[in-house]
Parts: C-alpha cells; structure tokens; sequence
C-alpha cells in the first residue's frame, strides 16, 4: 500500500483562523479524499479531491469551508477555513489502492482543536 | 442511503479469548465490506475486507463473515492479545471502496 503522509499531525488554533492540513503520497494515486472524524465519533467523507479540477464535496460540506487543492497525483491540500470549537475533529487524507483501486487506505491525520 | 450499524460500543476480553463484533447494513446492493483498528494517534489500518461473493475470509487470528441475505457481517479476533486493543471499524460500500459508510466503531480492550 502507499505511504501516506500527512501534517501537521496536530495543532491547536484559535476561533475565527484558519489551518492548512497537507497530504503526500509517496506514489501516484488516482483517488485521493478527505474524512473527518470527530472526537469518538465514526469516519464521514468530506469531499473526493480530483485533480485538475475543483474537488466533489459530500452532503453538509461547501467549497468555501473547506477549499481543497489537488496539485498533481501525489499531493493534496484541505484547508479549514474560519473556524470554530465545532470544527475540532480528526482530519484525514485517503486513498484509493489495490488491484482495482478498491481499497481505502489513511494518513495518519492531523488532531485540530480549536479554541 | 447505506446505513451500517454496529455493536458493540465497547468489548473487554481476558487476554487469549475471542472477540466477535457484529454490523449490519441495509443496502442490498452493497458488496464490500472492510474492517479497520485505528489505535490512538493514529488513522485507520485496513485489517481484512470481504467481498458479497465470499461467505468467509480468513488471515491468521483474524476472520470476518458476511451472511448476504440477513446483511450482516462479522469480525472474529481469536487469541486476543493486549496489542489488539484498539478501535474498530466496520464499513460498507456498493461499487467502490472508497465511497465507504462506516459504522460507529468499537472499542476493544484486552486484558493480560
């Protein structure tokens, strides 16, 4: 499976700012996505980061909250934008992989708390 | 849209016991189903996946079973040891295995 790598790991932020989460993988990957996952709750996808193409958000997540960039096949960025203690969570970067791109593979993710 | 369910919360086993947790899910159409462990600080670690044209799939003490017609699928641990303490997750997609829904997790604890 690839190496995903994903920083900062965690960080600590003030209401109203916003964070830049960044994901690299160490081979070139076709599906690349975001997950978030608040504290001791289960896994949602927020959006499929397409590259050369503005990203595919799920239900409840708009662009304008969290703008994503998908540079090239191995790199990607989420940014969480204005935040608030509500956007406290787990984000996580993802991909695609296996003999036919059917397994889901994580980052490590990055702990944000926002106070 | 696919709901998965699972139980439960929280398991605690005596070192050496087995471990079962259960889900189920209500898409009929759906065909993969992957387990994760996420232990803490860290992000989710695939540990077995099935497919809906396989009743059982097994890797040393880890197995999981899918019963298609009551939608149901199962991870069995055997031989717990403490470092199988972790958080697990079951999900399930129809087409892909990126396009995931996950059930809520477990909490496993295994104690020496």
């Amino acid at each position: 499976s690839a190496v995903i790598s994903q920083k900062p790991s965690r960080d600590i932020c003030q209401r109203g700012t916003s964070l830049t989460i960044q994901c690299q993988v160490d081979s070139q990957v076709t599906m690349m996505f975001w997950y978030r996952q608040q504290p001791g709750q289960s896994l949602t996808l927020i959006a499929t980061a397409n590259q050369g193409s503005e990203a595919t958000y799920e239900s409840g997540f708009v662009i304008d909250k969290f703008p994503i960039s998908r540079p090239n096949l191995t790199f990607s960025t989420l940014t969480v934008s204005n935040m608030s203690p509500e956007d406290s969570s787990i984000y996580l970067c993802s991909v695609a992989g296996g003999e036919a791109n059917e397994k889901l593979f994580f980052g490590s993710g990055t702990q944000l708390s926002v106070l | 849209g696919e709901n998965v369910e699972q139980h439960p919360s929280t398991l605690s086993v005596q070192e050496g016991d087995s471990a079962v947790i259960k889900c189920t899910y209500s898409d009929s159409a759906s065909n993969y189903f992957p387990w994760y462990k996420q232990e803490l600080g860290k992000g989710p670690q695939l540990i077995i996946d099935i497919r809906s044209n396989v009743g059982e799939k097994k890797d040393q003490r880890i197995a999981v079973t899918l019963n298609k017609t009551a939608k149901h699928f199962s991870l069995h641990i055997t031989e717990t040891q403490p470092e199988d303490s972790a958080v697990y997750f079951c999900a399930a997609s129809r087409d892909s295995g990126y396009a995931l829904n996950f059930g809520k997790g477990t909490s496993l604890l295994v104690t020496p």
